[in-house]
């Protein structure tokens, strides 16, 4: 099915080691996006990036590196991971910085 | 940044009864959005509204854009079991401006 994959769906770190969260859609959609959803907090972006070789800050970008790879692929890296991180993460699409988002099914980081 | 006042916070509701929950900006959108989020789940979109005063339905759903483009209404009908979730407004200022997410009504039907 058409739509945005993320990997892993689960994963835990130990505070200080880094990991990358893999994201990639196949609509050939322009945009893509980071957000985290903590409890009663509801989606925060972190980065996003407009069209293929550009990348922005969001509203929580720190602690956070990205990268957009290709039109298809848009990755999240954490270098340190901290326990305020623990989080679910997920990775969105979109044709232009319109219109509905397509979100991919998440990843759930607890960080100990 | 721009905030979308949603609310309820959560709603928990009998099998059968409607459902209505709004969402209200201190700016002026020209989309509105409404998302349903499952369980373990990512976001997925029930209704676009492009239009002041535009009603869409979709199913049980129905949903408007405020007249005044400052605010959006969802409404369930004869809710079941199925439509436990998180719902989320989401609004876009203008044209190529990233969208802006509420917090969320927590839904729960209790059979």
């Amino acid at each position: 099915n058409a739509g945005v994959t993320q990997t892993p769906k689960f994963q835990v770190l130990k505070t200080g080691q880094s990991m990358t969260l893999q994201c990639a859609q196949d609509m050939n959609h322009n945009s893509m996006y980071w957000y985290r959803q903590d409890p009663g907090m509801g989606l925060r972006l972190i980065y996003y990036s407009a069209s293929e070789g550009t990348t922005d800050k969001g509203e929580v970008p720190n602690g956070y590196n990205v990268s957009r790879l290709n039109k298809r692929e848009f990755s999240l890296r954490l270098e340190s991971a901290a326990p305020s991180q623990t989080s679910v993460y997920f990775c969105a699409s979109s044709p232009h910085q319109t219109g509905g988002y397509t979100f991919g099914s998440g990843t759930r980081l607890t960080v100990v | 940044g721009q905030q979308l006042n949603q609310s309820p916070q959560s709603m928990f509701i009998q099998e059968g009864e409607d459902v209505s929950m709004n969402c209200t900006s201190s700016s002026i959108f020209n989309t509105w959005l409404w998302y349903k989020q499952d369980p373990g789940e990512g976001p997925v979109l029930l209704i676009a509204l492009y239009k002041a005063g535009e009603l869409t339905s979709n199913g049980r759903l129905t949903a408007q854009f405020g007249i005044t483009r400052k605010d959006s209404f969802l409404n369930i009908s004869a809710s079941i079991p199925s439509d436990v979730g998180i719902y989320f407004c989401a609004g876009q200022e203008t044209s190529g401006s990233r969208l802006t997410f509420g917090e969320g009504t927590q839904l729960t039907v209790n059979p």
